[in-house]
């Protein structure tokens, strides 16, 4: 089966920090992949995915590209806010059932 | 716009006793499925259902049923709760697969506690 190895956390930054959350897979078939958000108290939001092999996608200043060759969708922001916090989740989609990392916690500090 | 709709939010239960999770979504979206969130697992599917009368295992099924005799509806059964169980559940729906992922909308979540 799939699996999703995500950077784990915690990860504490300041205000205005770069922000690269790393995340690479295993896939039998041919998954796409995807970033949620999951902010205090609150069920999953999706913030971005990528249907094909160098597609970026994009939300919020958030950015990840899919590549294959590396099997990786690192997610990135050049510049977070304090209402970034939350906890990320990188997953993959195959057949509409998704696979899910461990979640990275990001906290940012004013 | 309510999306995926959970109740209830908070549940305890002792061990032992059954209890259905209520899920309805309002996309007339044809995928739904139920996952638990446990610290440091990310979230592991639990059962899921392609369509009305469709329903198949994930992940982690034991100790749990589903149906899906309608769209909108999906209920997670716990036939006889363990303290393992104790878990945030999710909810979740999509449109299917029509040629791209669609990535899934979810509800709020169920906070349960098995004592």
């Amino acid at each position: 089966g799939n699996s999703v190895t995500q950077m784990e956390g915690p990860v504490t930054l300041s205000e205005e920090a770069f922000l690269t959350i790393n995340c690479t897979y295993t896939a039998t078939g041919y998954p796409s992949p995807f970033w949620y958000v999951q902010y205090p108290g609150e069920g999953l939001q999706l913030l971005l995915k990528a249907t094909k092999a160098d597609d970026k996608g994009s939300n919020k200043g958030f950015e990840a590209t899919y590549r294959k060759e590396t099997t990786s969708f690192h997610l990135e922001k050049g510049s977070v806010q304090v209402s970034d916090s939350a906890v990320y989740f990188c997953a993959l989609s195959e057949n509409e059932k998704l696979t899910f990392g461990t979640g990275t916690r990001l906290t940012i500090i004013p | 716009n309510a999306g995926v709709t959970q109740t209830p939010k908070f549940q305890v239960l002792k061990t032992g006793q059954s209890m259905t999770l209520q899920c309805a979504q309002d996309m007339n979206h044809e995928y739904m499925s139920w996952y638990r969130q446990d610290p440091g697992m990310g979230l592991r599917l639990i059962h899921y259902s392609v369509g009305a009368g469709i329903t198949d295992q994930g992940e982690v099924p034991n100790g749990y049923n589903v149906s899906r005799s309608t769209t909108e509806d999906f209920p997670l059964r716990l036939l006889s709760a363990a303290p393992s169980q104790t878990s945030v559940y999710f909810c979740a729906s999509s449109y299917g697969l029509k040629g791209e992922a669609a990535g899934y909308t979810f509800g709020s979540g169920t906070r349960l506690t098995v004592v």
